[in-house]
């Protein structure tokens, strides 16, 4: 079975500029997560969606935004890119809301240049 | 707020050599406890877990064991492989249902 996958692999942007990335979670799995990992840092907590819902949202601007779709698949936003917004950005998938079997994909490095 | 600590890296060890990563946590109530492990280039993967005081987790030689007296979860592994270099994580699961990590170590085996 397919892990949890993500796209782009890298991209690099400007700063003011949008970014969208996605995830498809493992099939089955209805939960979604989202992570910022900036280098040297463990991932923080950005979102989390299940069954389309938004069931956390972690310490970031409005700027960040996030939705799940009827495939369980979901999109991370983020508008008028700064700088600090580079980093690599992880998916993680469950099959509910709780967080002990979290399965993650490899993530998208974001450079803003 | 909950929060992680773990020892900063990076560590490194010769092959055959013990390992021990200590990570502490604050928390309310009776989190879950993890630690991830990220090879280079890749994903985080979940290495082991524990979900109640005095569990312990093991998975590939590693072993850690939830002290909640000493709010603790240390991996330790008796014997390490240069495939081991990598970062380790621990990590705790909040009330609120999402993961906190600590900063990471950075483990570097000598062949």
């Amino acid at each position: 079975d397919a892990g949890v996958t993500q796209s782009p692999t890298h991209l690099i942007k400007t700063r003011g500029q949008h970014v969208t990335l996605r995830c498809s979670p493992i099939s089955g799995h209805k939960s979604v997560s989202w992570y910022q990992q900036v280098l040297g840092q463990g991932p923080q907590f950005i979102f989390q969606y299940y069954e389309k819902e938004e069931r956390g949202r972690g310490n970031f601007p409005d700027r960040f935004s996030a939705r799940q779709f009827p495939n369980y698949s979901s999109e991370l936003n983020v508008n008028a890119l700064l700088l600090g917004d580079s980093a690599l950005y992880l998916c993680a998938s469950s099959s509910g809301t709780g967080v002990d079997e979290q399965y993650f994909g490899p993530g998208t490095r974001l450079t803003v240049t | 707020g909950d929060s992680v600590t773990q020892m900063e890296g990076p560590v490194t060890l010769s092959e055959e050599a013990f390992l021990t990563i200590n990570c502490t946590y604050t928390a309310t109530g009776y989190p879950s406890l993890f630690w991830y492990v990220q090879y280079p280039g890749e994903g985080l993967q979940l290495l082991l877990k524990a979900t109640k005081a005095d569990d312990k987790g093991s998975n590939k030689g590693f072993e850690a064991t939830y002290r909640k007296e000493t709010t603790s979860f240390h991996l330790e592994k008796g014997s390490v492989q240069v495939s081991d270099s990598a970062v380790y994580f621990c990590a705790l699961s909040a009330r609120d249902d999402k993961i906190i990590f600590g900063k990471g170590t950075r483990l570097h085996i000598l062949p």
